[in-house]
């Protein structure tokens, strides 16, 4: 079947790198998505990761490893504006989009 | 006008009720989607329409009827619906529907049935 994990909530301090892990199971693979929602928000793009390896994006750095079927998106020096949900998706097929749970990040101060 | 808007924000419903939700997305894009968001649930895909043709029907009750009248409006029409369907309902588009476009969302209609 085709599956994405992720953890429901993770909790860190502001000011520290915080790690969300994403494991999937999928038939075909066509890259994998991190989406951003802040409670009562849209969803927002934050990363697509295609090929193995390290994107970084600011603040933001999305890694891939296709042969684990697993990816980690790692937020560094944390700010309390990014408590938020993180969705992690992956697409199968035309027009479908597998997506996890999401992990809700708490950023204390 | 921002990308993808989604009206109302806010609706509260009976089991005999009537309603719509629509979207409207400013970006040009081909493709246009409805998403049920329940809490600790993996977004759930209902409707998909391409060019305002339905390319996807994810065996959604027939309680919800979608309707796409061009390619930049889409609306979701509720009827005698369950206390089940109370969740955040969101509308996307993307402009590449081969599976590796990214989403683009409306920032969602919370519905609650009484």
């Amino acid at each position: 079947g085709q599956n994405i994990d992720q953890p429901t909530e993770m909790t860190a301090t502001e000011g520290a790198i915080v790690q969300i892990n994403c494991t999937y199971q999928t038939s075909g693979f066509n890259g994998l998505f991190w989406y951003q929602q802040h409670a009562g928000e849209a969803p927002t793009f934050l990363s697509y990761n295609v090929l193995d390896g390290l994107e970084e994006k600011g603040r933001f750095s999305s890694f891939l490893s296709r042969s684990k079927g697993y990816s980690y998106l790692l937020l560094k020096e944390l700010q309390m504006k990014d408590s938020a949900s993180y969705l992690c998706a992956v697409p199968s097929g035309t027009y479908k989009y597998i997506f996890g749970t999401g992990t809700r990040l708490k950023v204390l101060a | 006008e921002t990308g993808v808007t989604q009206t109302p924000r806010h609706l509260v419903m009976g089991m005999t009720n009537k309603k719509s939700l629509k979207c409207e997305q400013h970006l040009g894009h081909n493709a246009m989607y409805w998403y049920k968001q329940s809490a600790k649930k993996p977004l759930e895909l209902m409707f998909v329409y391409s060019l305002e043709e339905r390319v996807e029907n994810n065996s959604v009750p027939s309680r919800f009827s979608p309707e796409c009248p061009n390619s930049s409006h889409l609306f979701l029409h509720l009827h005698t619906l369950q206390p089940e369907d109370s969740a955040l309902y969101l509308c996307a588009s993307s402009q590449d529907g081969g599976g590796a476009g990214e989403l683009f969302f409306g920032e969602g209609s919370r519905l609650t049935v009484l």
